[in-house]
């Protein structure tokens, strides 16, 4: 079974400027989410879907952080414009059933911001 | 809000010696803690869990315990070896009022095996 995809797997930008990160879950996964992971910290949830709705996302910076699952499939989670402080490993997992405990994680993509 | 307080950060064992990690969460909803094993620049990789209507689990060298009642669980690692050394992290997952849920996570433990 393939596991979660994610890239780039790598991201330096400036600040002000904008980034996407992309990610597959696995096949037929029906929940995916987005983590935020600043070095020496623990994941913490951006948003998470069910299929293509969003079921939280109350920890998500609305101004500035936007994510979508057009689809029910794959997912991109963009910032514009990035900060300083949004330099982090952005993580992707994915349940398999609706309410299923066990999540899958992807490689994650770290993003340096100058 | 809730959150997840874990201990210690750090946590440093001589090779064959036990490790406890230690975790504390808020929710009195929550009803599933997994256990998270980070290797350095990889993803995190569930290496037990535990459920809310159980007390303990143990699979090989790995154990965990859940008090409800005090709303702690912790992880406990026998035989340590090098290849253990990584961070670890617990979370808690919670029903919100919305029905959803969600994982709380705790900010990790980095344990270092010493051989």
């Amino acid at each position: 079974e393939a596991g979660v995809a994610q890239s780039p797997r790598y991201k330096i930008i400036e600040k002000r400027q904008s980034v996407a990160f992309w990610c597959n879950p696995i096949s037929g996964h029906a929940t995916l989410y987005w983590y935020q992971q600043i070095l020496g910290q623990g994941p913490k949830l951006l948003i998470q879907f069910q299929n293509n709705g969003v079921v939280d996302d109350s920890q998500l910076p609305k101004d500035r952080f936007s994510a979508e699952r057009l689809k029910g499939v794959d997912s991109t989670l963009k910032i514009q414009p990035a900060k300083l402080e949004d330099s982090a490993v952005y993580l992707c997992a994915s349940s398999p059933r609706p309410y299923t405990d066990t999540q899958y994680f992807g490689p994650g993509t770290r993003l340096t911001v100058l | 809000g809730e959150n997840v307080e874990q201990h210690p950060s750090t946590l440093s064992v001589q090779e064959g010696d036990s490790a406890v990690i230690k975790c504390t969460y808020s929710d009195s909803a929550s009803n599933y803690f997994p256990w998270y094993k980070q290797e350095l620049g990889k993803r995190p990789q569930l290496i037990i869990d535990i459920r809310s209507n159980v007390g303990e689990k143990k699979d090989q060298r790995i154990a965990v315990t859940l008090n409800k009642t005090a709303k702690h669980f912790s992880l406990h690692i026998t035989e340590t070896q090098p290849e253990d050394s990584a961070v670890y992290f617990c979370a808690a997952k919670g029903t919100m009022t919305s029905g959803t849920y969600k994982y709380i996570f705790g900010t990790g433990t980095r344990l270092k095996v010493l051989a």
